[in-house]
């Protein structure tokens, strides 16, 4: 265990559903993030939260709009997603601004949009 | 912009030999870390292995250690006296310090053969 939770698991949503991803750390770090595994590609970082602030949004279309309420939790809400959105989806945390930013996963969520 | 190119999408060793995992990267940086990391089936990904840019002496954990070339922007991850549960994707990643984001290679697929 990596101290980075995610849930749910497996999620299967059509292109008109409204879902939320969540994640939760508790290693007490201040930075959170959200990836995307794609098959056949490499992660791509989508956002980036230091000390519940967005830092950084890697041109990532609006139907994926996170939300961080503490340092602790982060979430992902997904709506009117299309089927090549299907992914998997991984949280990340790390302690920032110490310049070692060695990085905890969670177990992700493997979103499947039909 | 960052790059990182791991040129051999699958890998295959007997257990117990050695194998060596390839990572090349781009960057006009001088201040950076370097990472491997293990994605096993169960799909949380780990860290393996971390490289500060500005020691000359190569990381080793354990069964793991890197050839860390600088002049060449290379990174290699050798695994001596391969175990079964070494079965995993190897991702290869860049850290800008400055940045504070990681850049992630496509991965390798190692599969530890009986």
């Amino acid at each position: 265990e990596t101290g980075v939770t995610q849930t749910p698991r497996h999620l299967v949503m059509g292109m008109t559903n409204k879902k939320s991803l969540k994640c939760e750390q508790h290693l007490g770090h201040n930075a959170m993030y959200w990836y995307k595994q794609s098959a056949k590609k490499p992660l791509e970082l989508m956002f980036v939260y230091n000390f519940k602030e967005q830092t950084e949004n890697n041109s990532v279309p609006s139907r994926f709009s996170p939300e961080c309420p503490n340092s602790s939790h982060l979430f992902l809400h997904l709506h009117t997603l299309q089927p090549e959105d299907s992914a998997l989806y991984l949280c990340a945390s790390s302690p920032a601004g110490t310049g070692d930013e060695k990085l905890f996963f969670g177990s992700g969520t493997q979103l499947s949009v039909l | 912009a960052q790059t990182v190119t791991q040129s051999q999408p699958e890998m295959s060793v007997q257990e117990a030999e050695t194998v060596t995992l390839s990572c090349t990267y781009d960057t006009s940086e001088s201040n950076y870390y370097l990472f491997w990391y293990k994605q096993p089936p169960s799909r949380q990904m780990i860290l393996v292995i971390r490289q500060e840019a500005y020691k000359q002496q190569n990381a080793t954990e354990n069964r793991f250690s890197v050839n860390f070339q600088k002049a060449a922007k290379s990174f290699s991850l050798k695994i001596s006296d391969s175990q079964l549960g070494d079965t995993a994707m190897y991702f290869c990643a860049f850290l800008n310090t400055n940045a504070g984001k990681s850049t992630f290679g496509d991965g390798t697929t190692l599969t530890v053969k009986p």
